[in-house]
């Protein structure tokens, strides 16, 4: 099976602008996860989407929104980017259809955004 | 509310010898523990995870864990490691009833000849 794919690996932008992210999960997979990871405060779950609905939340303001399509692939949008946006934003697939975390979560490779 | 600290930001061990990475959580529920492994320019990859039963959990590449409930902690171990281990390991935490990972801040491994 193929991994989960993140698009684009390396993203630029500058301040006030804003950015979608996608990613793909694996084939069968309907959860899809997204993470945030910064040197500082290291990684920290934004949300979860399972078949097209968010199912949790994690503490993030507003500008941070996401959606998941029909075929479980998923997109992330960060609205008036600010330069703590600056992170490596990681993706997850699982099964995962009970919403509790026992099944595995296999990561996507990131996207690195940076802010400028 | 759950939380996981990681007490060593960097471990520096010689091939070959033995490492531990320490992990300790906080929660007021049961939990289900992780350890990834997050190697450079890559994304998480699953090393083990404890649900329940066994308290001593073995995953791959030869790593292995084990679950303290008395004393909070989820150790990480391998009886001698490889150059090949040099990354940045993460222990997190899940409550029972929820679907996201806790993430501890890491511990960087750097193994060396």
């Amino acid at each position: 099976k193929a991994g989960v794919t993140q698009t684009p690996r390396y993203l630029i932008k500058t301040r006030g602008q804003q950015v979608t992210l996608s990613c793909s999960p694996i084939s069968g997979h309907r959860s899809v996860s997204w993470y945030q990871q910064t040197p500082g405060q290291g990684l920290q779950f934004l949300f979860e989407y399972f078949s097209e609905t968010q199912r949790n939340k994690g503490n993030f303001p507003g500008r941070f929104s996401g959606r998941q399509f029909s075929n479980s692939r998923s997109e992330m949008n960060v609205s008036t980017l600010e330069l703590g946006d600056s992170a490596l934003y990681l993706c997850a697939s699982s099964p995962n259809p009970s919403g509790r975390i026992t099944d595995t979560q296999y990561f996507g490779p990131g996207t690195r955004l940076t802010v400028l | 509310a759950q939380s996981v600290t990681q007490l060593d930001s960097q471990v520096p061990v010689f091939e070959e010898a033995p490492v531990e990475l320490r992990c300790n959580y906080s929660s007021s529920v049961s939990v289900y523990l992780f350890w990834y492994v997050q190697y450079p320019n890559q994304g998480l990859q699953l090393l083990l995870k404890y649900l329940s039963g066994s308290t001593l959990v073995k995953g791959i590449n030869g790593f292995e864990a084990e679950f303290n409930k008395s004393q909070t902690s989820f150790h990480l171990r391998k009886p001698s490691v490889h150059i090949s281990d040099t990354a940045e390991y993460f222990c997190a935490v899940s409550a029972g009833s929820q679907g996201n990972l806790i993430f501890g801040k890491g511990t960087k491994l750097s193994v060396k000849p």
